[in-house]
């Protein structure tokens, strides 16, 4: 167990819809970040936050958004969602940047 | 072309024997290199750590980092069935945030 929480484990949906992911990083880690895990394309960078603040961004769609709150808790919105959007999604945190970074278990979405 | 290339595999050998992985990348700027285990339809569990060239033993996990040649390595010695999973090899630049992952090799442990 790394410490580090997903909800909810799986996620289905339609084609339009909007969902959101939770993730609460290893006590007294300050960052967090968002990876996506398809079949094609591996595991992908999304977003990063550091006590709050946007600090790096990836691949990441303009549908997508996240933000991370003051008790550090991340969430990360999926919007106008598409068949292509069916992934794994991964949260993973550190104390910093370049600091070991910790996954959770991961949000299994399925777009029909 | 991608920054981090790893043969998918799959790699089957048989209980006890040793498991060798590797990656290769492109990016002189990496400067940390990590492994990560990955069970089907888990996260990424990290095995192993080392941001200097050379050789890094834990248990019966070697990593070696050779930044000349671009080139990373996983040993795993007298494999388990247990040992049977996605091994992602992944590297961080020097300030850098993201993890830049290779495509995972699946390996097989033959009991």
């Amino acid at each position: 167990d790394s410490g580090v929480t997903q909800t909810p484990k799986h996620l289905i949906t339609a084609t339009g819809q909007r969902v959101t992911l939770r993730c609460s990083p290893r006590s007294g880690d300050l960052s967090v970040y968002w990876y996506q895990q398809s079949l094609d394309q591996g595991l992908q960078f999304l977003i990063q936050y550091y006590n709050g603040e946007e600090r790096a961004k990836g691949n990441i769609l303009e549908r997508f958004s996240a933000q991370q709150f003051p008790d550090l808790h991340s969430e990360l919105n999926l919007s106008s969602l598409e068949l292509g959007d069916s992934a794994l999604y991964f949260c993973a945190s550190s104390a910093d940047s370049q600091e070991t970074q910790y996954f959770g278990p991961g949000t299994r979405l399925l777009v029909l | 072309q991608k920054e981090v290339e790893q043969d998918p595999g799959p790699l089957s050998v048989p209980e006890g024997a040793i498991v060798s992985l590797n990656c290769t990348y492109s990016n002189s700027a990496f400067q940390y290199f990590m492994w990560y285990r990955q069970y089907s339809r888990k996260g990424p569990e990290l095995l192993m750590y080392t941001y200097s060239s050379g050789n890094k033993e834990d248990g019966r996990f070697t990593a070696q980092v050779d930044k000349s040649s671009k080139y990373i390595s996983l040993f795993i010695r007298d494999s388990q069935p247990s040992d049977s999973a996605t091994y992602l090899c992944a590297m961080i630049k020097a300030a850098g945030n993201k993890l830049t992952f290779g495509g995972g090799t699946r390996v097989l442990v033959k009991p």
